[in-house]
């Protein structure tokens, strides 16, 4: 079966550090995407990154990074620099066959000031 | 570009009434998605729109929802009866022609009481 799954409920990290969340998955599919959605306090899911199963390098879009490990099925998000924004929930989403999201628990990342 | 229209953001009703969400995606964007949160927990999808038709509606408890999107834009969700259990954050999403990226709205808070 389908599975994501983030294994850290939640997290505090210093401001101006970098962080990692941590995400793994299953699928038996040889085509397929991850996602990273962050969910602020106010509810609305915010697209951060994407990472397709057959690209060779790792997604960047500005102070985020996916780090895709396929043989080892991770694909942790990497924040650089963290702010006192970057506070929310984190969601990693995987895109099945049928173009579906599939979500895991998420993630709730703390910045201290 | 204007995002993912929701209202109402919040709804509180008692348990045995009915309720109705509506929905505008981002001009343009043919799939909609509806889906479901509760606290603490990824979203989980209940229906899907591709224009006005439905792609996917396996885990709408048809008994009590019903979903439409008539002439292939705006969308409306209802509930009826509600159940205290129907307590979450319900989410409209759309995509366009990168149809991996699915864009937000900001949510609608129901509270079942």
């Amino acid at each position: 079966a389908q599975k994501i799954t983030q294994t850290q409920p939640g997290m505090f990290v210093q401001e101006k550090e970098a962080v990692t969340l941590d995400c793994t998955y299953d699928t038996s599919d040889q085509s397929y995407g991850l996602f990273w959605y962050k969910q602020p306090s106010s509810g609305e899911m915010i697209f951060l990154i994407y990472q397709g199963s057959y690209d060779e390098q790792n997604a960047t879009e500005g102070r985020y990074s996916l780090n895709f490990q396929k043989a080892r099925k991770s694909a942790n998000l990497v924040i650089s620099a963290s702010q006192l924004g970057d506070s929310a929930m984190y969601f990693c989403a995987m895109r099945d066959s049928n173009y579906q999201l599939i979500w895991g628990a998420g993630t709730k990342l703390i910045i201290k000031p | 570009e204007a995002g993912v229209a929701q209202s109402p953001r919040y709804k509180i009703i008692e348990k045995r009434q009915s309720v109705a969400f509506w929905c505008n995606p981002i001009s343009g964007h043919a799939t909609l998605y509806w889906y479901q949160q509760i606290l603490g927990q990824g979203p989980k999808l209940l229906i899907q729109f591709q224009n006005n038709g439905v792609v996917d509606d396996s885990q709408l408890p048809k008994d009590r929802f019903s979903a439409e999107r008539l002439k292939g834009v705006d969308s409306t969700l209802k509930i009826q009866p509600a159940k205290l259990e129907d307590s979450a954050v319900y989410l409209c999403a759309s995509s366009g022609d990168r149809f991996y990226e699915q864009y937000f709205g900001p949510g609608t808070r129901l509270t079942v009481t």
